[in-house]
């Protein structure tokens, strides 16, 4: 099985700060590789697919990079409605999620 | 719009049984697989496996497999989650999930709460 190791566990940024949080995987999972964000109470929003695709309605402030057991999400310029926990998900073999990455504003 | 809509939470104690369900609209039920999802209180996400709601196969995890079922009611646009002997540590909030993009999950149901308790 593929494990997804994500960090860090914890983020604390100002607004206007870029942000940036990381997965990497076992193994090469050739960037099939999503992004989901979490607030309190919701279910998870899908924010990217695929390494780099950004999902219909969400901000261009969000971004995604990465190729091979490495993958980064960034958020450009943070603003107060991220606050959140993000999740990354591999789906090149079978399904697995990081662990998470809670983001709060300083 | 696209909707996945869950059934209410559940109080069990431990030894009985639940079933959840996932009620789909706004898109074509048996064109796009069904994942299930667990997250215990305060924990991350642990997916649970899925189904394929053309042909009614599931999928388990490896951690799921035994006291979980998956199921449809595909007429109805429905999948629903079986989970019997619950335990204590099934208490968690249980999400499904639309296989979208290469079969991701993408359009999420709101989470249903199953609390096992004595």
């Amino acid at each position: 099985d593929i494990q997804m190791t994500q960090s860090p566990s914890f983020l604390s940024a100002s607004v206007g700060d870029r942000v940036t949080i990381n997965c990497k995987a076992s193994q090469n999972i050739n960037k099939y590789l999503n992004w989901y964000q979490q607030k309190l109470g919701e279910a998870p929003k899908l924010l990217i697919y695929n390494t780099n695709n950004l999902q219909t309605g969400i901000p261009s402030r969000f971004s995604g990079s990465g190729s091979g057991t490495d993958y980064t999400l960034t958020i450009s310029s943070l603003q107060p409605e991220d606050v959140a926990t993000y999740f990354c998900l591999q789906h090149s073999s079978r399904f697995t999620f990081g662990s998470g990455t809670k983001l709060e504003i300083k | 719009q696209i909707q996945l809509v869950q059934s209410g939470p559940e109080l069990k104690k431990p030894g009985e049984s639940v079933k959840i369900s996932c009620k789909a609209s706004g898109y074509t039920f048996t064109d796009y697989a069904m994942h299930w999802v667990k997250q215990a209180p305060g924990k991350g996400l642990k997916w649970m496996g899925w189904i394929n709601t053309y042909t009614g196969k599931p999928t388990y995890a490896d951690d799921f497999k035994g006291r979980f079922v998956f199921s449809l009611e595909a007429s109805a646009s429905t999948a629903n989650l079986q989970i019997s002997n619950l335990k204590n540590e099934d208490t968690a909030t249980y999400f499904c999930a639309r296989g979208g993009f290469y079969g991701s999950p993408d359009y999420w149901g709101q989470g249903v709460m199953v609390t096992v308790s004595s």
